[in-house]
């Protein structure tokens, strides 16, 4: 139990549909963030909320979307996918975003897979 | 730029032999220093990190890294591995402007 979930756990999508993956934390943490994990290379940073306002968005395709409706949820809306987007994505959640020494939680992830 | 650079994509050590996964950065300022473990299948969890003070910084599961600064490096240790530490481990770092970058991985084989 790492105080942050992911749910579902895997999901397979086709290319027209759309779909959410939803994250909670339990940390009572200010910022979350969601990640993308594709094989054999480093962590993708994809959004960091602080306080339910986006701070950054590193160049993600508009096909993803994020939502923070409050600081203990965050979701990934996804809607015409490409099989390339297929990889683990990863929620985190830290106490703030604005201090260096903060740790970084993550979820399990939850396995995406376009076909 | 700033960057995490894990040289190895592997490591094999033989169970209750010491353990060596490296990891050196580049970031101006001063660095943040964080390892993760991810198990198969499962998210990455905090193993343990370096704000200041003591080089050498213990951390969960008997693992410890050591903050050299001269060589920039934050290799992640453990004095008798165990099957069961067979995982992907991550370095990362965070910058002063409170970014975190993550190494590549390096998976950790330990063998009976």
């Amino acid at each position: 139990e790492t105080g942050v979930t992911q749910t579902p756990r895997h999901l397979v999508m086709g290319m027209t549909n759309k779909k959410s993956l939803k994250c909670e934390q339990h940390l009572g943490h200010n910022a979350m963030y969601w990640y993308k994990q594709s094989a054999k290379k480093p962590l993708e940073l994809m959004f960091v909320y602080s306080l339910e306002e986006r701070v950054e968005n590193n160049s993600v395709p508009s096909r993803f979307s994020p939502e923070c409706p409050n600081s203990s949820h965050l979701f990934l809306h996804l809607h015409t996918l490409q099989p390339e987007d297929s990889a683990l994505y990863l929620c985190a959640s830290s106490p703030d975003v604005g201090r260096g020494q903060n740790t970084i939680y993550f979820g399990e992830g939850s396995w995406l897979t376009v076909v | 730029a700033q960057s995490v650079a894990q040289p190895e994509d592997q490591v094999n050590v033989a169970e209750g032999n010491p353990l060596t996964v490296k990891c050196t950065y580049s970031v101006s300022g001063n660095p943040y220093l964080f390892w993760y473990v991810q198990y198969p299948n499962r998210g990455l969890q905090f193993l343990l990190k370096y704000i200041t003070g003591d080089n050498l910084v213990k951390g969960s599961y008997g693992f410890e890294a050591e903050f050299n600064k001269s060589q920039t490096s934050f290799h992640l240790k453990k004095p008798s591995a165990l099957v069961s530490d067979s995982a992907l481990y991550f370095c990362a770092v965070r910058d002063n402007f409170n970014k975190f970058y993550f190494g590549s991985g390096t998976k950790l084989n330990v063998k009976p």
